[in-house]
């Protein structure tokens, strides 16, 4: 069955940086891109972007850009997405997700458990 | 962006009620639409694609409907487990963009 589990919960002080794993089984990894979605605290949920595991592609929302970083390592099946210059307000639940393109446009059809963010001084 | 604004933001249902969840999007986004439902500290369910396609496994009491600008998700008779907060999603382009929430609480 399909599975993608997350790396653990990460304090993080502003200004630094947090790293969040991303690992998938019971399907073909390099076929179907990986999407991260946070929801902070009491929120609704945020779509960060996404990665093409097959060839590294990325695509980011404009309100990431320059702060994350989305990479794979097809040899372990997993997906990474690093967020830089932590503030506050990056404090959230990031979660991981497989997409399905049954035709000309993909949506989410399995998400992963989400990794707590905290950032505090 | 595309903005998605759902209604009502919280409801008050019994079990068995009938429940209708309205989506609206600020643009065309054709039947391109998705639902999940999300419990708490949980990650979001599919529960309906493409407007109105029903993820395998989800029971045949949630229905989707609409294109367009306007959709709805409907629970034919509402079940104790089913006590979430549901969300739509379009996938027309990017950025994907979600509605706020809708919570159905117990009456």
């Amino acid at each position: 069955q399909v599975q993608l589990v997350q790396s653990g919960a990460e304090v993080k002080k502003p200004g630094a940086s947090v790293k969040v794993s991303c690992k998938a089984s019971g399907y073909r990894f390099i076929g179907y891109y990986i999407h991260w979605v946070r929801q902070a605290p009491k929120q609704g949920l945020e779509w960060m972007g996404w990665i093409d595991p097959n060839i590294g592609g990325t695509q980011y929302t404009q309100k990431f850009q320059g702060r994350v970083t989305m990479t794979r390592d097809t040899s372990i099946s997993t997906a990474y997405m690093e967020l830089s210059s932590l503030r506050s307000d990056d404090t959230a639940l990031y979660y991981c997700a497989r997409v399905q393109c049954p035709g000309s446009r993909c949506y989410i059809d399995y998400w992963g458990q989400g990794t707590q963010v905290i950032v505090s001084s | 962006d595309i903005q998605m604004t759902q209604s009502p933001s919280t409801l008050s249902a019994s079990v068995g009620d009938r429940v209708t969840i309205t989506c609206r999007a600020s643009q065309n986004v054709s039947n391109w639409l998705a639902w999940y439902q999300q419990k708490p500290g949980i990650a979001p369910k599919l529960l309906i694609y493409q407007a109105s396609s029903l993820e395998s496994g989800v029971p045949s009491r949630f229905s989707g409907s609409g294109s367009g600008t306007e959709f709805t998700l409907t629970i034919s008779s509402l079940q104790p487990d089913e006590f979430a907060t549901y969300y739509c999603q379009h996938y027309m382009s990017y950025p994907w963009t979600f509605g706020q929430g809708t919570k159905v609480g117990i009456k």
